[in-house]
């Protein structure tokens, strides 16, 4: 089955700095989905990658996903209070596009 | 902006009672989805539900649970005799065509 280990397990950022979030599968992916968990607000979808070097941008969040299409990385730029929460990477588990979920880099950003 | 609606948002039980959660999906929305995520873990995937029958399912998903589409908007997970195993968040999912799935804010299902 496959694995998707993401780093760093948590981070506390000060406002305004850069961050990078890791995704790191065990066998190659198909389709890679970046959520942002919030309580109380279920899985908020960011973007999803499907192509090998393929890279999208929403506002001041960057992901990509490598060339040999078994990691992906999001990054934050200038990261605001706002961008605190859990960001969860997944991947297809199959062709019913049900969701495989790594375990979830928690943000904090302090003022 | 539609969304996934899931009620009650915090669900206590007693063990060995049954529970029913409801979702409303996305109203043009094809497939649904239930996941559950315990507290400290990962997200993981329960089933999904296609056409009024079961596309896929987890190991997670044993007879104790069942789904069901009963009319033309709610989609429900129901388990049979609730353990303390089952307390989690349960979160319902639904997309169009394709593949992006959207999240409902989840029910807490807190077994006592």
């Amino acid at each position: 089955s496959q694995e998707l280990e993401q780093s760093p397990q948590s981070l506390i950022v000060q406002e305004g700095k850069n961050l990078t979030i890791n995704c790191t599968s065990s066998k190659t992916l198909y389709g890679l989905y970046w959520y942002k968990q919030k309580y109380g607000e279920g899985l908020i979808f960011l973007m999803m990658l499907q192509k090998g070097g393929e890279e999208k941008s929403h506002e001041k969040i960057t992901a990509k996903l490598d060339e040999k299409k078994q990691q992906s990385s999001l990054h934050i730029t200038a990261s605001q209070p706002s961008h605190a929460g859990i960001y969860l990477c997944g991947a297809d588990l199959n062709s019913g596009y049900a969701l495989n979920f790594g375990k979830g880099t928690s943000l904090l950003v302090t003022p | 902006e539609p969304e996934v609606t899931q009620t009650p948002s915090h669900q206590v039980t007693q063990m060995g009672q049954e529970v029913i959660l409801r979702c409303v999906p996305i109203s043009n929305h094809l497939y649904f989805y239930w996941y559950r995520q315990i507290l400290g873990q990962k997200v993981e995937f329960l089933v999904s539900f296609y056409n009024n029958e079961i596309s896929e399912k987890s190991e997670i998903f044993d007879d104790q649970f069942s789904v069901e589409r009963p009319d033309g908007s709610n989609f429900t997970l129901k388990i049979r005799s609730t353990k303390l195993e089952d307390s989690a968040m349960y979160f319902c999912a639904s997309r169009a065509g394709g593949p992006i799935q959207y999240f409902g804010a989840g029910t807490r299902l807190s077994v006592l």
